[in-house]
Order: structure tokens, then sequence, then C-alpha cells
């Protein structure tokens, strides 16, 4: 089953526009996590935020946590042509042992 | 230069065939894992191993199998059983020991039963 759910599950925006999506999850978290994909790659870490942290900064990303609200948004700022790529959100549930739950990404496209 | 790397990266299977897919890691990492993704969708967990010798399946272990003989070295294969392997298998490794780390994923095999 399908712990974290991103949305929009598509954005298309100009260069230097922000991009914000979005990681809803369903059951306690120990961290969560962002990758991004490019087209027929393997998956490259970008930030990690855990259970008792709000909000995560790492150059022109933030990452934003609501264990209330069990979401997540991921802000990218100034967007570059070369930000085009599919962005996942993964959720480390102590419960399920070692290892993370993905959701299904968003495709993010920044047009030149 | 440490990291994790899959081979082959395309991979063609006859029906009925076995296939292994190769995944070998430089970065001392205890826990390894395969995923599968298809078009448009996100990550499966088909194994994963936190130390050598020991393995546990995924959420589609099905009509897979692995073996975790060396620490560096998490070799997946796709049997006969498996009814629909057309996919993109991603191996990735983290620290483990207990932790939910970040995770180093390998460039991917893309395997098609002709």
């Amino acid at each position: 089953s399908q712990q974290g759910e991103e949305d929009p599950q598509a954005l298309s925006i100009q260069e230097g526009e922000n991009a914000t999506m979005n990681c809803s999850y369903k059951t306690s978290i120990n961290n969560l996590q962002w990758y991004r994909q490019n087209s027929g790659r393997g998956l490259v870490h970008l930030i990690l935020i855990r259970s008792n942290e709000r909000e995560k900064h790492s150059g022109r990303l933030r990452v934003t946590l609501d264990t209330s609200k069990k979401s997540s948004s991921l802000l990218i700022t100034a967007s570059r042509a070369a930000d085009t790529a599919s962005y996942f959100c993964a959720t480390a549930i102590m419960e399920y042992g070692n290892k993370l739950v993905f959701g299904a990404g968003t495709i993010l496209r920044v047009k030149s | 230069d440490g990291g994790i790397t899959q081979s082959p990266k395309y991979l063609f299977r006859k029906e009925g065939q076995n296939v292994t897919l190769s995944c070998e890691q430089n970065l001392n990492h205890d826990a390894m894992y395969w995923y599968r993704q298809d078009p448009g969708q996100g990550l499966r967990l088909i194994y994963y191993s936190q130390i050598v010798n020991d393995f546990q399946k995924g959420d589609i272990a099905e009509g897979y199998s692995v073996s975790r003989e060396k620490k560096e070295s998490f070799p997946l294969t796709v049997t006969s059983a498996q009814k629909n392997p057309t996919a993109f298998y991603l191996c990735a490794s983290s620290l483990g020991r207990g932790q939910i780390n970040e995770q180093f994923f390998g460039p991917g095999t893309r395997l098609t039963v002709l």
C-alpha cells in the first residue's frame, strides 16, 4: 500500500518561478525524505527531515513537515530548466523496519 | 570513486528464462534494497537486506529471489514465475545499522521481456 502521495501529479512552470510539491502520508513517521529522478536514471537524495523538525533548507530547496496534518511540502525557488525531473517523497516508518515507502511522484517541467 | 553500480543497463529476456541483475556498492553500507518501477509510478520494494546472509521480502517479492553472500553485492534474479517482469529495476544502499538513512541509488537496469 502507498504511504506517501504527492500532489500535483504534474507541474509545468516557467524558469525563474517557484515550484511547490506536496506529500501526504497516513501513519506516524520517523523521517520523511525527498528524492529526484531524471528520466531513465536512478534516484538522487535531496533532503531528509525528521519527525521532530518543522522546516529544513538546502540551497534552493525548502522542505516543511506538519506531523499534525501528516503532510510535507518541497519548495524549489528560482527554478531552472535543469530542475526538470520527477520528485518523490519517501516515508520512513520504524514499524516497517529499516525501509522507505515511496509515493508515485510529481513530474516537474521547467520551461526556458 | 565510491558509489553503487548496476549491470547490465538494458536486459532482454525470453519468456520462461531466469535472468540475474547485478548490484555492487563500495560505500561500506550494511543495507541494500531492490525496487521495481513501472512507467509513471513510484518505487515498489522487492527485497531488502540489512546485513550479510540475511534478507527480507518487500511488498512484491513473488517471482523474484536474492542473495547476500558479500556485503558489497546484492544480486536479484527475476524468475520465470514473475508474470510481468518488464520494468525498470533500481538497486539502492544505505548505512543501515538500525537507522532509516538516506538511500543511494544505482543507475538502474531496464528489463524487457520479448
